[in-house]
């Protein structure tokens, strides 16, 4: 059974650091991996999608890594501002079916401090 | 503007009683998800439901009901059998044709019961 942790649950940072964010998945025979962010009260708004044949992607101050065969992911988050301030959640397809079901981690709750 | 439009926002649900979750989108998308989501526990699977007329259990199936009479919709029914409804609920659509398309979330909906 496919497993998604993310540590850590919180994470508190001044503004302008870079900081980096971590998945760790369990089943490595996984289609793709999503980042999503989630501010509070809200739907989850998606930030990077990552094809399993790729190993980074990036979106402005964010990049996201993926290494299949150890089963991580990272999210780099650079030049950190206090409108990063949120819920970090990643996600990724189940591997052993084509059902298109998803498991999503705990998510990291990030506090950009002014 | 393509998207995912839940209703309501808020609902109060009394004991005993059934209430619906609407959940649109226009994205053409032919999967489309309900999540429900505890502090804490992160995004837990109610249904899914891949083609028109057709769905599946998710992890936390009990207590809810779903229907998929047009592509565009997929609502929710939190029946008076789920006993601890309060939480947050999210809709969600992908294109799983293309295996890890990006998944597209709509607002949310928050269920207090009184």
């Amino acid at each position: 059974k496919q497993e998604v942790t993310q540590i850590p649950a919180a994470l508190s940072v001044p503004e302008g650091e870079n900081l980096v964010l971590n998945c760790s998945f369990t089943d490595s025979a996984i289609y793709n991996l999503q980042w999503f962010r989630q501010d509070p009260g809200k739907g989850l708004t998606s930030l990077l999608l990552i094809q399993s044949s790729q190993r980074e992607q990036t979106s402005g101050r964010l990049n996201a890594s993926l290494d299949k065969s150890s089963g991580r992911s990272t999210l780099y988050i650079a030049a950190s501002q206090p409108g990063d301030s949120a819920t970090y959640l990643c996600a990724v397809p189940h591997p052993r079916n084509r059902d298109d079901k998803i498991i999503f981690g705990k998510g990291t709750r990030l506090h950009i401090l002014p | 503007d393509g998207g995912i439009t839940q209703s309501p926002k808020y609902l109060f649900r009394k004991e005993g009683q059934n209430v619906t979750l609407s959940c649109e989108q226009n994205l053409n998308h032919d999967a489309m998800y309900w999540y429900r989501q505890d502090p804490g526990q992160g995004l837990r699977l109610i249904y899914y439901s891949q083609i028109v007329n057709d769905f599946q259990k998710g992890d936390i199936a009990e207590g809810y009901s779903v229907s998929r009479e047009k592509k565009e919709s997929f609502p929710l029914t939190v029946t008076s059998a789920q006993k601890n409804p309060t939480a947050f609920y999210l809709c969600a659509s992908s294109r799983p044709a293309a295996p890890g398309s990006v998944l597209t979330f709509g607002a949310g909906c928050w269920i207090t019961v009184l």
